[in-house]
């Protein structure tokens, strides 16, 4: 069965400094995709950024980069310059070659001013 | 504008009642799931369809039940509402692929209160 651990719960950080939020994800399908969502306080899941497992490239979309290694199965999150609007809950999220999305408990990310 | 709707906000029931949560939406997507969110525990996948008349059991499909007669439509379905299962529930949808994006859109949630 697939699994995803996102193992720190909740996560500070300064205003303008990078932060990395830490992902892990267990399948057996040879082909996934993993995904990052955003939820802010007001609720709506917000999609960041795909990375697929072929891909050879880290995924980049504006300030949020993935930092893939598929040998470790690790997605980490990585946002630059943080703003206040980045206080949010963070899902890393797989979709195997099923359709089946399945996502980890979340990080909670709050930005400091 | 892509669009998943959910039918309802907020919504309070007794324990025992049947409750039907409903989503739509306006994207011609094969896929629909259903999540419930709990604090520290994430989303987790209840049921999903690929396609009308479709289903498959997620994580905890437990106490739910679901219907997929038209392909817009995912109904979730509890059979006799329990306190346990007060949560926030989130539908979504995607379209069909083997492997690679897009991305699943979801609606805005319902936050069933049972009491």
């Amino acid at each position: 069965a697939q699994k995803i651990t996102q193992t720190q719960p909740g996560m500070f950080v300064q205003e303008k400094e990078a932060v990395t939020l830490d992902c892990t994800y267990d399948t057996s399908d040879p082909s996934y995709g993993l995904f990052w969502y955003k939820q802010p306080s007001s609720g709506e899941m917000i999609f960041l950024i795909y990375q697929g497992s072929y891909d050879q490239q880290n995924a980049t979309e504006g300030r949020y980069s993935l930092n893939f290694q598929k040998a470790r199965k690790s997605a980490n999150l990585v946002i630059s310059a943080s703003q206040l609007g980045d206080s949010a809950m963070y899902f890393c999220a797989v979709k195997t070659s099923y359709d089946k999305v399945i996502f980890g408990p979340g990080t909670s990310l709050s930005v400091i001013p | 504008d892509v669009k998943v709707t959910q039918s309802s906000r907020y919504l309070v029931k007794r324990t025992g009642e049947k409750v039907f949560l409903e989503c739509v939406q306006d994207m011609d997507h094969e896929n629909m799931f259903w999540y419930r969110q709990d604090p520290g525990l994430g989303l987790r996948l209840i049921y999903f369809s690929y396609d009308v008349k479709m289903k498959e059991k997620g994580d905890i499909p437990e106490g739910y039940s679901v219907s997929r007669e038209k392909k817009e439509r995912f109904s979730l379905i509890l059979e006799s509402a329990s306190t346990n299962q007060t949560s926030m529930y989130l539908c979504a949808s995607s379209l069909r692929s083997d492997l690679f994006p897009p991305e699943a859109f979801f609606g805005q949630g319902t936050r069933l209160t049972v009491v």
